[in-house]
């Protein structure tokens, strides 16, 4: 089965406080691609980072960083220093092989950033 | 560059009403895609091309039709609208199929059908 599960359906925080986005993917395929995407209020779907199966390095970008653990089949994001720009419905989608159009979406996370 | 560009951005339809939402892209990408977006269910494909001339079903294709006649432009058709239709639809684009590739979204058309 090929699958994306982000079993946190919404999550509220305070502002500054740190976050944690999870996500559990399956997938048989040894190799596959991993990203994220952020919605915002207004609606469109951007493009936040992306992953292939080989690499397993940790990446940092400002305040934004994920983890990539094939052990666990994970890819979480963690949003450091909450701000209410940050609130935003956030996908994580699995594309299960090279050479395939498909593009899996888990059913996303709405954060909620409270001044 | 608009990116991916999307027509109507509301559209409110009565049940058995047909409509054609316009999906624009002015990056060369060979790839197009519809979604639809239904809450608590993520993002499901409905149709996607992979070239100009060439249309392929995705998940959830039953009661749309599609057509990529140029290759910038990607047209989703409901020939009878049903309330099960009701959604936003996301048009998307990429520049090859696979891999790393992202996709590009487009802002989204929210579909009423009453």
């Amino acid at each position: 089965a090929q699958k994306v599960t982000q079993a946190q359906t919404e999550i509220s925080v305070v502002e500054k406080e740190d976050v944690t986005l999870d996500c559990v993917y399956e997938t048989r395929d040894t190799t596959y691609y991993l990203f994220w995407y952020k919605q915002p209020p207004s609606g469109e779907l951007v493009f936040l980072i992306r992953r292939n199966s080989f690499d397993e390095q940790n990446e940092i970008s400002g305040r934004y960083s994920w983890n990539f653990q094939k052990s666990t089949s994970s890819f979480n994001f963690t949003i450091t220093a909450s701000q209410v720009v940050d609130s935003a419905v956030y996908f994580c989608a699995l594309r299960p092989s090279y050479n395939t159009d498909k593009l899996i979406f888990g059913t996303g996370t709405r954060l909620q950033v409270f001044p | 560059n608009a990116g991916v560009t999307q027509t109507p951005k509301f559209r409110v339809l009565k049940t058995g009403q047909s409509m054609t939402l316009l999906c624009a892209q002015d990056m060369n990408h060979e790839y197009m895609y519809w979604y639809r977006q239904d809450p608590g269910m993520g993002l499901r494909l409905i149709h996607y091309s992979v070239g100009e001339g060439t249309t392929a079903k995705g998940e959830v294709p039953d009661g749309y039709n599609v057509s990529r006649l140029k290759k910038q432009n990607f047209l989703l058709g409901l020939e009878s609208a049903a309330p099960s239709q009701t959604s936003v639809y996301f048009c998307a684009s990429s520049t090859d199929r696979g891999g790393y590739n992202e996709q590009f979204f487009g802002p989204g058309t929210r579909l009423t059908v009453l």
